[in-house]
């Protein structure tokens, strides 16, 4: 089974500044499968990124995606005060779905 | 519009089952299969397994086989998920999602629908 882990845990940062999150997986996976999704509070989450760099429908480009063997990134240009929120990667095989533990995003 | 809705909340007592839907509308149901994803509280994800609408078949997570079973209604295009044998660490927000095969996404989301166990 590939194991994710996100870093760092927790990001404090102030609106209009930029955000990298990493996600690395335990062995190395096509990129095809891995994907971001934001969830904001009492929420579902929701799809933001897919195949490593394509934005799902709807998603300001301020959100961009990037990556491949084990390290992928995930990259908000400029926070948006609703961009201070949980961030989680996902990568999927025919075997099953796995997801990182995520990242909170927080005001500095 | 793509729709994925749940039902509603449930309280259900350690070692009972629990049975939560997902009603599909907006696109073709038997040509996207559905996941279920469990979030307990302040946790991550958690998948759990996928069905086919079209042929019903599923495939679990070793960690819930033999207590979970997924299954459809074709004529009013839902999937339903039981879980039995209940414990206190199954108390957890419980979704269904559309998936995309081709690039393994889980696009569309229902709304959750919370699950608490009491002793």
């Amino acid at each position: 089974e590939v194991v994710l882990t996100q870093s760092p845990g927790t990001l404090s940062l102030s609106p209009g500044e930029g955000a990298t999150l990493s996600c690395r997986t335990s062995q190395t996976v096509s990129s095809s499968f891995v994907a971001w999704y934001q969830q904001k509070p009492g929420q579902a989450p929701r799809l933001l990124i897919y195949a490593t760099s394509t934005r799902a429908t709807g998603i300001p480009d301020r959100f961009s995606g990037s990556g491949s063997g084990t390290d992928f990134t995930l990259t908000i240009s400029r926070l948006e005060p609703e961009d201070f929120v949980i961030y989680f990667c996902q990568y999927g095989s025919s075997q099953g779905f796995t997801f990182g533990p995520g990242t909170k995003v927080e005001i500095k | 519009q793509v729709q994925l809705v749940q039902s509603g909340a449930e309280v259900k007592k350690s070692g009972a089952s629990v049975k939560v839907s997902c009603k599909a509308s907006g696109y073709i149901f038997p040509d996207f299969f559905l996941h279920w994803v469990r979030q307990a509280p302040g946790q991550g994800l958690e998948w759990m397994g996928w069905i086919s609408p079209d042929s019903g078949s599923a495939v679990y997570a070793q960690k819930f086989q033999g207590r979970v079973t997924m299954t459809r209604d074709s004529s009013i295009s839902a999937v339903y998920m039981e879980l039995s044998r209940l414990r206190s660490d199954d108390a957890a927000v419980y979704y269904c999602a559309r998936y995309h095969g081709y690039d393994k996404r889980l696009d569309f989301w229902g709304q959750g629908t919370p699950v608490t166990v009491s002793s």
